[in-house]
C-alpha cells in the first residue's frame, strides 16, 4: 500500500510558476507510474501527465506540453510537478495518483491534494 | 481525444435502494474503463478497473459493466458511506486519458 503526501497549498501571482511535491512511501517508488490530475472548481478532473521513475521520462497531455514538466527523484521517492506561466484559469486542486506498471490499469493511491491559487 | 459522458448529473436515492450510473465515450475505449467515488474533501478512491473489476478492498455492492462506448456502475444495495461524487475515466490511450464530469449521488 503506497502513501503519497503532497506539498502544501500556495498563492500564486499570474505568470509565475508553481512546484508541487509527491513523496510515496510504504512501497517500491519505481513499480508505479505517477501521474497528475488536475481539479478546477466545477470542472472535471483533467490528466496532466505521467512520469515512469523506473525510467525517468515524462509524457504530457497535448493541452500541458510546455506548459508543465514532470519529474522524479528515485532516491527520495518524490514526483514533482512544475507549472509555468500560471493563469486564474490554473487555480485548481492538484493530485499525484500511483498506477501500479502492472497492476490494474486504474489510480490505485492518491496523493491529499494541493490548493494552487492564482491571484493578482 | 475522447469525451466521457456521464449521466444523470445528480441522482437522489435513500439508503437501501440500487442505484445505477451511466457513462457513454464519444468513441470505443474497449474495457479501459475506470470508475472513481470522490467524498466532499477528498481525493477520488479507485472503486472499478477495466470496466467491471473491483479494485482491492471495494465491497461487492459496487458492480461494473459494458464495453465499447457504454458503461454502467451499478451500486446494488446503497450504504450511506456511498453518498458522493462518482467518476468514469478512460485510458484507451494511456497518453490520452480523459474523466467523465461526474454524477453527484445524494441522500433522497
Amino acid at each position: 500500500q503506497v502513501q503519497l503526501v503532497q506539498s502544501g497549498a500556495s498563492v500564486k501571482k499570474p505568470g509565475s510558476a508553481v512546484k508541487v511535491s509527491c513523496k510515496a512511501s510504504g512501497g517500491s517508488f519505481i513499480s508505479y507510474a505517477i501521474n497528475w490530475v488536475r481539479q478546477a472548481p466545477g470542472q472535471r478532473l483533467e490528466w496532466m501527465g505521467v512520469i515512469m521513475p523506473i525510467f525517468g521520462a515524462a509524457n504530457y497531455a497535448p493541452k500541458f506540453q510546455g506548459k508543465v514538466t514532470i519529474t522524479a527523484d528515485k532516491s527520495t521517492s518524490t514526483a514533482y510537478m512544475d507549472l509555468s506561466s500560471l493563469g486564474s484559469e490554473d487555480t485548481a486542486v492538484y493530485y499525484c495518483a500511483a498506477a501500479a506498471v502492472a497492476g490494474t490499469g486504474g489510480f490505485d493511491f492518491w496523493g491529499q491534494g494541493t490548493q494552487v491559487t492564482v491571484s493578482s | 481525444e475522447i469525451v466521457l459522458t456521464q449521466s444523470p448529473a445528480t441522482l437522489s436515492l435513500s439508503p437501501g435502494e440500487r442505484a445505477t450510473l451511466s457513462c457513454r465515450a464519444s468513441q470505443s475505449v474497449r474495457s479501459s474503463l475506470a470508475w472513481y467515488q470522490q467524498k466532499p474533501g477528498q481525493a477520488p478512491r479507485l472503486l472499478i478497473y477495466d470496466a467491471s473489476k473491483r479494485a482491492p478492498g471495494i465491497p461487492a455492492r459496487f458492480s461494473g459493466s459494458g464495453s465499447g462506448t457504454d458503461f454502467t456502475l451499478t451500486i446494488s444495495r446503497l450504504e450511506p458511506e456511498d453518498f458522493a461524487v462518482y467518476f468514469c475515466q478512460q485510458r484507451n490511450n494511456w497518453l490520452s486519458i480523459t474523466f467523465g464530469q461526474g454524477t453527484r449521488l445524494d441522500i433522497k
